[in-house]
């Protein structure tokens, strides 16, 4: 069935540090793929996303590109600022699935130190 | 306008006690989902309505979980009895299918329910 797995965590990093949390996912056929995060005391919030191979979804410095050949949706930021501790889920929405249903990672908690 | 609201923000509570949790989705939001993140582990789909109907209910553990979302506006998520292994963050979304969107509609999650079973 359809699943994402992503590094585990947790990620310490110094401000203005480079980022990349890994994520891959299994599926049959092309699915969508998102990244979700979520800050201290709040919800779940789209960080990005991509709905094709090649595509490059990006927002707030942050960019991942969906590698078809490698099953992979890396999440990558050249320069990280405290400001992005949160924790990190890489998702996928199935092709044919459920509107909505998605199945997640298990989470990389991101913590930047200044 | 207002965001997913969920109630409470936390509950404890004894194994073999019930708990009752609330979502209020986005107004006009016909669609509404829960998921479940035990500690440390993925966020899953347990349900989806669509407006007072349950589309999809493949996600639900067992039958000591019920959810209702009588007239179509907010739904509520019952365990009785409640299990230590039940213990997680309940989080709720609702999102509403645009003509031509299609998948793409965006997900809006509330801050999720902090559930502990001792």
């Amino acid at each position: 069935g359809d699943s994402v797995t992503q590094m585990e965590g947790p990620v310490t990093l110094s401000e203005e540090a480079f980022l990349t949390i890994n994520c891959t996912y299994t599926a049959t056929g092309y699915p969508s793929l998102f990244w979700y995060v979520q800050y201290p005391g709040e919800g779940l919030q789209l960080l990005l996303k991509a709905t094709k191979a090649d595509d490059k979804g990006s927002n707030k410095g942050f960019e991942a590109t969906y590698r078809k050949e490698t099953t992979s949706f890396h999440l990558e930021k050249g320069s990280v600022q405290v400001s992005d501790s949160a924790v990190y889920f890489c998702a996928l929405k199935g092709r044919g699935s459920t509107l909505g249903r998605l199945y997640f990672g298990r989470g990389t908690q991101l913590t930047v130190w200044p | 306008e207002a965001g997913v609201t969920q109630f409470p923000s936390h509950s404890v509570i004894e194994k073999g006690q019930t708990v009752t949790l609330r979502c209020d989705p986005i107004s006009g939001h016909d669609n509404l989902y829960w998921y479940r993140r035990v500690m440390g582990k993925e966020i899953k789909f347990l349900l989806h309505f669509v407006k007072e109907s349950k589309q999809d209910e493949s996600g639900m553990p067992n039958n000591r979980f019920l959810a209702e979302r009588t007239g179509g506006t907010y739904s509520t998520l019952k365990v009785q009895p409640a299990e230590l292994e039940d213990s997680g963050v309940y989080f709720c979304a609702s999102s509403q299918d645009l003509p031509g969107q299609g998948a793409r509609s965006p997900l809006h999650f509330g801050n999720g329910t902090r559930l502990t079973v001792t």
